[in-house]
């Protein structure tokens, strides 16, 4: 069985960063597509990033773009999300999913991030 | 405002269907395959449909999907209390090239 833990969420200030994780358990992690999607209070989903397998392939929201980074480390089976001037407007909880079959098949079960002075 | 559109809230009483509607464009739904999520209250985002229309092992067949052009449509048969959620489309969008998602439609049962 895989499953997906994410890590990091924190209280940061305005201005400020902070580095999400998320570690696949269970099976061949270079064999996923990897995304993250993010949820602010209330409100709904909202794709974020997406990384390829070996991760020459990355792609970004324009609501993130210039201001996070995805990467993976396959040899630790995990995907990472570098946020940088983070505003309020990224307060939300962070999900990593795996991609198979053009949808989102596997979910983590979120790390809250709260963007507040 | 969302890239794809769903209605706010649909309702029916149990055992009754419902359908919900998701609307884009070409460059996402014309385009590209249209899969679809349950999200219980406090818990994370499930797959319901992938493909447009085909079911992940354990979904029950109450729940199907369907695709015709630019829209697409979940419908929930034999509705139960249990099938109160938020029920999300998602696509690629291939000029953004970015994921895509509706704004979300919170399934009552009456």
């Amino acid at each position: 069985q895989v499953h997906l833990v994410e890590s990091g969420g924190d209280l940061v200030r305005p201005g400020g960063s902070l580095k999400l994780s998320c570690a696949a358990s269970g099976s061949t992690f270079s064999d996923y597509y990897m995304n993250w999607i993010r949820q602010a209070p209330g409100k709904g989903l909202e794709w974020i990033s997406y990384i390829s397998r070996s991760g020459r392939i990355i792609f970004y929201a324009d609501s993130v773009k210039g201001r996070f980074t995805i990467s993976r480390d396959n040899a630790k089976n995990s995907v990472y999300l570098q946020m940088n001037s983070l505003t309020t407007e990224d307060t939300a909880i962070y999900y990593c999913a795996r991609r198979e079959s053009d949808a989102f098949d596997l979910w983590g079960h979120g790390t809250m991030v709260t963007v507040s002075s | 405002q969302s890239v794809l559109t769903q209605p706010p809230s649909v309702s029916a009483a149990p055992g009754q269907k419902v359908t919900i509607s998701c609307s884009g464009s070409n460059s996402n739904i014309g385009s590209n395959s249209v899969s679809w999520y349950q999200q219980l209250p406090g818990t994370a985002p499930q797959l319901l449909i992938y493909d447009n229309d085909d079911r992940p092992s354990g979904i029950p067949a109450r729940f199907s999907g369907s695709k015709s052009g630019t829209s697409a449509s979940l419908g929930i048969t034999g509705l139960q209390t249990g099938d109160e959620a938020d029920y999300y489309c998602g696509v690629w969008d291939s000029s953004l090239s970015a994921g895509v998602f509706g704004g979300g439609t919170k399934v009552t049962v009456l």
